[in-house]
């Protein structure tokens, strides 16, 4: 299955600022997507990412807050912008492959 | 919209137990995955089902696709310590192979030595 390098693994940030996530596939994927978990709670997706089209988002999340990238098969970022503290979560991003459904070792998101 | 119902929330158990835990929903799942959840770590798949009926085992891990396709069971045989984690039912959204996944609120385990 296909191996995903997520960075940075955890960040504390102030309130007002934004941070992007990034995601390295080792393998060319059609579908990345993002998830979040907040804490306690389980995994709810942002949006899915594909490759030369915008990013899809699903209710509750827009592009204005959670802008995504896309450049290649292999690598997406996720901006979460204007941060405040109710974003403090856990950021995912996954892949679909033959291997089936993958996921990238988190991003811990602390605002302050 | 589809739904995952994972119970239960959340086990302590001796170590050397067995547990089980399921999830259900109203729709139908044409693939049910199993995951697990380490604190700092992002879900690794442990089983992942995709005919109804089946049963596949993991090592001390069992999973079984229910009949109807709207359940799935996943069993610990003889639990140690390093079993510790939550547990997240998932299945793809629309039934299909390709879809984002839906999940389970997940069932965090304790396991006391």
């Amino acid at each position: 299955s296909a191996v995903i390098s997520q960075k940075p693994s955890r960040d504390i940030c102030q309130r007002g600022t934004s941070l992007t996530i990034q995601c390295q596939v080792d393998s060319q994927v059609t579908m990345m997507f993002w998830y979040r978990q907040q804490p306690g709670q389980s995994l709810t997706l942002i949006a899915t990412a594909n490759q030369g089209s915008e990013a899809t988002y699903e209710s509750g999340f827009v592009i204005d807050k959670f802008p995504i990238s896309r450049p290649n098969l292999t690598f997406s970022t996720l901006t979460v912008s204007n941060m405040s503290p109710e974003d403090s979560s856990i950021y995912l991003c996954s892949v679909t492959s033959t291997g089936g459904y993958t996921f990238g070792s988190g991003t811990r998101l602390t605002v302050v | 919209g589809q739904q995952l119902n994972q119970s239960p929330q959340s086990m302590f158990i001796q170590e050397g137990e067995d547990v089980s835990m399921n999830c259900t929903s109203s729709s139908i799942f044409n693939t049910w995955l199993w995951y697990k959840q380490e604190p700092g770590e992002g879900p690794v798949l442990l089983i992942a089902l995709y005919k109804a009926g089946e049963l596949t085992s993991n090592g001390r891990l069992t999973a079984q696709f229910g009949i109807t396709r709207k359940d799935s069971f996943l069993n610990i045989s003889a639990s140690i310590p390093s079993d510790v984690g939550i547990y997240f039912c998932a299945g793809p959204t629309y039934g299909g192979s390709q879809g984002n996944l839906i999940f389970g609120k997940g069932t965090k385990l304790s396991v006391k030595p």
